[in-house]
């Protein structure tokens, strides 16, 4: 069965710090591309970034509202994806989530259940 | 970018109904769209891809169809567990980009 878990969400102020993770389980997690998606509270989605496979040298992409502050990464050694999110502003503050991405079709076809990064002071 | 824009982002309805859920493309993404469900406190679950493919264990009473820059998503007769939140997403390009949402209600 394949399981995304996150962790690592809390309560931080602006300007400050954070990093997420993902523990993936039940699929060969080396072989997809992972993206992080974010919902702010009574919003709709949003697509954060994504890092590719070893094949394709880990490139990453990123939406413009974090592009420069947050870092995508993965250890494939330890099957986990990773959010490094640096420079917080309240309007980050959202649930955050790890999707897997299907070869072919590029959907996200199994999601986490979510963490909460709440940006206040 | 591309943007996505759903219409409604409200809609009532009873169980029994067929609905219907736009998306527009600002511009054409071929069939690169994909729709996804959403429940309250609950992560999006994947219903059609590539336009007008079902995912696998989702119901027949949902379809999709579209291409270029105009969808649908059609529920054939609405079932309680369908009352719930929709959106729409393209995967042309980057960034990837979703529609605002269509949060479908009862009657």
């Amino acid at each position: 069965e394949v399981q995304l878990v996150e962790s690592g969400g809390g309560l931080v102020q602006p300007g400050g710090s954070l990093r997420l993770s993902c523990a993936a389980s039940g699929f060969t997690f080396s072989d997809h591309y992972m993206d992080w998606v974010r919902q702010a509270p009574g919003e709709g989605l949003e697509w954060v970034g994504r890092i590719r496979k070893k094949v394709n040298s880990y490139t990453t992409e990123y939406a413009a509202s974090v592009k420069g502050r947050f870092t995508v990464s993965r250890d494939d050694s330890k099957n986990s994806l990773y959010l490094q999110m640096n420079s917080l502003k309240t309007e980050d503050t959202a649930v955050y989530y790890c999707a897997r991405v299907r070869d072919g079709d590029y959907v996200f076809d199994y999601w986490g259940q979510g963490t909460l990064v709440t940006v206040s002071s | 970018d591309i943007q996505m824009t759903q219409s409604p982002s409200t809609l009532s309805a009873s169980v029994g109904d067929r609905v219907t859920i736009t998306c527009r493309a600002s511009q054409s993404i071929s069939s690169w769209l994909a729709w996804y469900q959403q429940k309250p406190g609950k992560a999006p679950k994947l219903l059609i891809y590539k336009a007008s493919s079902l995912e696998s264990g989702v119901p027949s009473r949902f379809s999709g169809s579209g291409s270029g820059t105009e969808f649908t998503l059609t529920i054939s007769s609405l079932q309680p567990d369908d009352f719930a939140s929709y959106y729409c997403q393209q995967q042309n390009s980057y960034p990837i980009t979703f529609g605002q949402g269509t949060r479908l209600e009862i009657k």
